[in-house]
Order: C-alpha cells, then sequence, then structure tokens
C-alpha cells in the first residue's frame, strides 16, 4: 500500500512566523501535491511537484512556498503565517500516469494564532 | 470551465437503507473520475475510479458508481448503509497529463453522510 506521511496532525503557530510542514511518500511517485481543505470549499492546490526540484503554483499559491530536494519528501512552507492560513493541509502523490489516484496523508491541522 | 458539483451538502439515511450520492462534472475531454472518502480527522481514501470500460465500477466498503456520459454523472452508491459509513465523501475529476505527467484533479465540495441507528 501507498503510504503518504505527514510529520505532524496538529499544529498551533503565532502569527509572523516561518512553518514547514512536512511530507514524505514511500512509493518512488513522481508527482507531490499539497492541497488545503476548508469547510465548504473543498479541496484546493496549493502546489505540486512532478520532479525533483520542480514545481508549479497551483490554485492558491499565495503566502506558500515549496521545497523538494528529494523525490520522496515535499515540503510546504509558509513564509510569515497569517491567521488566515489556519486550515487543514493535506499532502498527497501519484505515479507519472495520468489515469492513477492521487493518494493522500492523514492531514496536518495548522492553527496560526 | 471545469468543474465538479456535489449537489448534497449534507445527507442522513438510516443504518441498512440504500445510498445515492450525487456527482455531476463539467470536462471538455474524456475524464477520469473518483470517489474519495474521508473520516473526522482523517487524509482521503480512494473508495473507486473509473478511467473506461465498463460504466459500472466496483469499489472499497461494498460502495459502486455508474459514469453517466449523457449526464454527465458519476454518482456513487451503497446497497445497505453501516454506522461506519458515516463520513464525507468527495467526487474528482481528472484527464489528459499536463505539464511533466501531473494529472491535475478537480475537488468537488463534498457530502457530508450521517447514519441513524
Amino acid at each position: 500500500d501507498v503510504k503518504v506521511t505527514q510529520s505532524s496532525r496538529y499544529l498551533v503557530k503565532r502569527t509572523g512566523e516561518k512553518v514547514f510542514l512536512e511530507c514524505v511518500q514511500d512509493m518512488d511517485h513522481e508527482n507531490m501535491f499539497w492541497y488545503r481543505q476548508d469547510p465548504g470549499l473543498g479541496l484546493r492546490l496549493i502546489y505540486f511537484s512532478y520532479d525533483v526540484k520542480m514545481k508549479e503554483k497551483g490554485d492558491i499559491p499565495e503566502g506558500y512556498s515549496v521545497s523538494r530536494e528529494k523525490k520522496e519528501r515535499f515540503s510546504l512552507i509558509l513564509e510569515s503565517a497569517s491567521t488566515n492560513q489556519t486550515s487543514m493541509y493535506l499532502c498527497a502523490s501519484s505515479s507519472g500516469f495520468s489515469n492513477q489516484p492521487q493518494h493522500f496523508g492523514d492531514g496536518t491541522r495548522l492553527s496560526i494564532l | 470551465a471545469q468543474s465538479v458539483t456535489q449537489p448534497d451538502i449534507h445527507i442522513t439515511v438510516s443504518e441498512g437503507a440504500s445510498l445515492e450520492l450525487r456527482c455531476n462534472y463539467s470536462y471538455g475531454a474524456t475524464p477520469y473520475l473518483f470517489w474519495y472518502v474521508q473520516s473526522p480527522g482523517q487524509g482521503l481514501q480512494l473508495l473507486l475510479k473509473y478511467f473506461s470500460g465498463d460504466t459500472l465500477v466496483q469499489g472499497i466498503k461494498g460502495f459502486e458508481a455508474e459514469f453517466k456520459r449523457s449526464q454527465s454523472s458519476f454518482n456513487l452508491r451503497k446497497p445497505s448503509v453501516h454506522w461506519s459509513d458515516a463520513a464525507e465523501y468527495f467526487c474528482a475529476v481528472g484527464g489528459r497529463k499536463i505539464s511533466g505527467g501531473y494529472n491535475k484533479l478537480i475537488f468537488g465540495a463534498g457530502t457530508r453522510l450521517a447514519v441513524h441507528p
């Protein structure tokens, strides 16, 4: 089974802090994704990566950056956390074939105070 | 524009009753379709997927879905609901590759299912 592991289930940070969310997958997948999930809005794509050091913006990249230095690891960075970034963050990975599903981690619930 | 609509935000059914969750999509090319389930505090788990062939697809946990191209729908069904099925359900549509093999998925807003004993 595909395993996508997010480093923290719950995280509380303060406004202005730099926040790192880590994600690791064990299936040698080419693609990795970061979403945020808010009630009534479903999942919104923040960034994705289709190879090491390659990244592209999703639908809501403002206030975020990402890093993919190794194939199995994809980090989401909040450069200066703000209260409107309080949300559930989900990481996912998929193989390079277009008809393959994305596999999700358990999520990180981030609160910015 | 590509979109996924799940018309029902909340659905409540009695345990043992049948279930149908609706999903309508708008997508310019041949779609790949997915249903995911999310239990409270968890990530999304894949229930089933449709790529081609038989329009009735079977998934895990006794779920099935039917692809109807003429109606742009991919409704999820289960003949007899169990209390453990209470969760949020997401429909998603994707298609051909974009840059580097990335297949963008578009998610619906979700349907929250409650099950009465």
